[in-house]
């Protein structure tokens, strides 16, 4: 099982959108629609933002938002806040009861 | 209210075992929907799953950890324990656990609840 590849760093100013890709293969987030997405502050525990592509846990801003084409999921952020500064990750369903995190974005508010 | 608590050595030796616990409170581990799985982040890195347990004992582990790690749990306890044998210094992490819970599909499940964490060394 190989990292879902993420990019390293993304940024927006405030009230901009951003997004996030998360890319895997065939073999995991190509053949499922079971991402999730966690973000996580410094220091702090990740906590769930998106399940199964685009649902959103009660609780969390409508300003997340979460898609799928092909092998490439991705997390869009709406009306960038400075409290969105955080680190990001994907994770999919891997076939055989397993799974597998992306590599991490970590996202700045200039 | 839903927690989960990681507990275990801060500093083990290479070679040794390590043996982590997660109590989990406000779930039972009985629960058909649910289970707990155990997720690591070397400082500055990146998450990675590790294994997972659910309630009817179904166990999962990572393909390239998987001679290493056994996960068990106590239902009547509320205790989830991972032991991970032969530590490497490589293994320096924080070591999480998080409820699973299952979504709308086969094969659906999220981690929608996490410890704090616990950071473990692996250090002579």
């Amino acid at each position: 099982q190989s990292a879902l590849t993420q990019p390293a760093s993304v940024s927006g100013s405030p009230g901009q959108s951003i997004t996030i890709s998360c890319t895997g293969t065939s073999s995991d987030l190509g053949s499922y629609n079971l991402v999730s997405w966690y973000h996580q502050h410094p220091a702090k525990a990740p906590k769930l933002l998106i399940y199964e592509g685009n649902k959103r846990p009660s609780g969390v801003s409508n300003r997340f938002s979460g898609s799928k084409s092909g092998n490439t999921a991705s997390l869009t952020i709406s009306g960038l806040q400075a409290e969105d500064e955080a680190d990001y990750y994907c994770c999919s369903y891997a076939g055989s009861s397993t799974y597998v995190f992306g590599t991490g974005t970590k996202v700045t508010v200039l | 209210q839903v927690t989960l608590k990681e507990s275990g050595p801060v500093l083990v030796k290479p070679t040794e075992t390590l043996t982590l616990t997660c109590t989990v409170s406000g779930f039972s581990l009985s629960n058909a929907r649910m289970g707990v799985a155990w997720i690591r982040q070397p400082p500055g890195k990146a998450l990675e799953w590790l294994a997972h347990i659910f309630s009817g004992d179904e166990k999962s582990y990572s393909t390239s950890l998987k001679t290493r790690l056994t996960i068990s749990k106590d239902t009547s306890k509320s205790h989830v324990v991972l032991t991970m044998t032969d530590m490497d210094p490589v293994d320096t992490a924080t070591y999480y656990c998080a409820r699973m819970t299952t979504g709308s599909y086969v094969n659906s499940y999220y981690f929608d609840s996490w410890g704090q964490g616990t950071l473990v060394t692996v250090s002579s």
